[in-house]
């Protein structure tokens, strides 16, 4: 079965340092992995995205993301964190064929000034 | 370019009334799916539908709830005789595909609804 794990419920780190959000995936084949973030009362909106090629991709608001297919993951990173990039993250995944998204249950980040 | 519409944003339902949640998809896109939010939860999945099709309902609970995009008009979400459990955040999103998996979903603000 197709799961996502986050295994930090909160990520903290001092503004200007830089920041990793973990995600680990188990999807059968090659899998599209994607990161979305979520601001309080606001719908998620789409960072970045794995399809195929570069395993490090970029993304939007400075993020990247490296994809490791020995590890099964897809940390998200970005090397200077801002106030403003506190929010929820959430990783998802989507098996090759199939149009659905599932979620990891999400990381807070909190950057602190 | 508007983005994924939802109404209403926030909606209280008594027990055993119904609730109607509505989308529009962003200008240009084709396919909308339905997501859940429960409480300090990641979303859920619940149905993936093109205009006048469903084409995957495996997230969506057997009994009370549906869903349709008619071919004018937006994708409604509705849940007859609510049940506390329901009160969640219910999320559409919407994609333009492109011919292959792997779009990305375009999510609206959510609907957060309340059952009392």
């Amino acid at each position: 079965a197709q799961s996502v794990a986050q295994p930090e419920d909160q990520v903290n780190v001092a503004e200007g340092n830089p920041l990793t959000v973990k995600c680990t995936y188990s999807v059968s084949g090659n899998p599209y992995l994607f990161w979305y973030v979520q601001y309080p009362n606001r719908g998620l909106q789409f960072l970045l995205k794995y399809i195929t090629g570069d395993n490090l991709v970029k993304g939007s608001y400075g993020f990247e993301a490296e994809f490791n297919k020995s590890q099964t993951s897809f940390h998200l990173k970005k090397p200077s964190a801002l106030v403003s990039d506190s929010a929820l993250y959430f990783c998802a995944s989507m098996n090759t064929g199939f149009q659905k998204l599932v979620f990891g249950t999400g990381t807070r980040l909190l950057v602190s000034p | 370019n508007a983005g994924v519409m939802q109404n209403p944003r926030h909606l209280v339902r008594r027990r055993g009334q119904e609730a109607r949640l509505r989308c529009s998809p962003m200008k240009g896109h084709s396919h909308v799916y339905w997501y859940r939010q429960l409480p300090e939860e990641g979303l859920k999945f619940m149905v993936y539908l093109q205009k006048e099709n469903i084409i995957d309902e495996s997230g969506m609970p057997k009994e009370r709830f549906s869903a349709e995009f008619p071919k004018e008009g937006p994708s409604i979400l509705r849940i007859q005789q609510v049940v506390r459990g329901d009160s969640a955040a219910y999320f559409c999103a919407s994609s333009q595909r492109l011919g292959t998996s792997g779009d990305e979903q375009y999510f609206g603000p959510g609907t957060r609804l309340t059952v009392t």
